[in-house]
């Protein structure tokens, strides 16, 4: 089946500074991504999709200034994290879809982000 | 807009019982349905889905779904549940109307006992 990585897998960093996490599609073109924000013991919560070449959608209460989504090509996908806060500590979940399979999103397996 | 609710944040069985994990759905259009696994510290796997056709959808590791339309469930069984069965499982639910943006239920811890 097709595959989808993240990176980092865990990354931890110090209140105030921005992170970067990849989202990459690896034997497929993702023509929509999207990216999910789980807390501890609750459910994936839907922050944005992203399709190739074009801005991405916010969900409401998502602060596009603060999560920073790229889609610049057809198997690449960055969220930053700016300026981050020990609220933003999170585990981060992107999805790929290829534009030919509605029905099918392929899930990365997380990046567990800590702000101290 | 489509929204999906799962009973029971918990559910407990013994090891060789039924699981039945319960999902109901709202959408405006025909829905396509799915289930989800998450282990500790791991993102989802598909377990199935459902689109269209045969509205009992078997999936991996011996569970199936049925799509209930008129009771807009698609609650999910194993025969005999086994201690790796024990894990999240989230009900998702997508459709045209929504762009296809799959929204997730709450999900339900699934406990297995010896």
């Amino acid at each position: 089946g097709a595959v989808v990585s993240q990176h980092p897998s865990r990354v931890i960093c110090k209140s105030g500074t921005s992170v970067k996490i990849e989202c990459r599609s690896l034997d497929f073109q993702a023509t929509t991504m999207f990216w999910y924000r789980q807390f501890p013991k609750q459910s994936l919560m839907l922050m944005a999709t992203s399709n190739e070449g074009s801005k991405a959608t916010y969900e409401q209460g998502v602060e596009k200034d603060k999560f920073l989504i790229n889609h610049a090509s057809l198997t690449l996908s960055t969220l930053t994290v700016t300026s981050a806060h020990p609220e933003d500590s999170s585990f981060y979940i992107c999805s790929a879809r290829s534009g030919t399979v509605a029905d099918t999103q392929y899930f990365g397996p997380g990046t567990r982000l800590t702000v101290l | 807009a489509q929204s999906v609710t799962q009973l029971g944040s918990h559910v407990s069985v013994s090891e060789g019982a039924l699981v039945l994990l319960r999902c109901n759905y709202s959408s405006s259009v025909p829905p396509y349905l799915f289930w989800y696994v998450q282990y500790p510290n791991q993102g989802l796997q598909l377990l199935l889905k459902y689109t269209t056709g045969a509205t009992l959808v078997k999936g991996i590791n011996g569970f199936e779904a049925e799509f209930k339309k008129s009771e807009t469930s698609f609650h999910l069984t194993k025969p005999s549940a086994h201690m790796s069965d024990a894990a999240e499982y989230f009900c998702a639910v997508s459709d045209r109307a929504g762009g296809f943006k799959t929204i997730f239920g709450a999900g339900t811890r699934l406990f297995v006992k010896a």
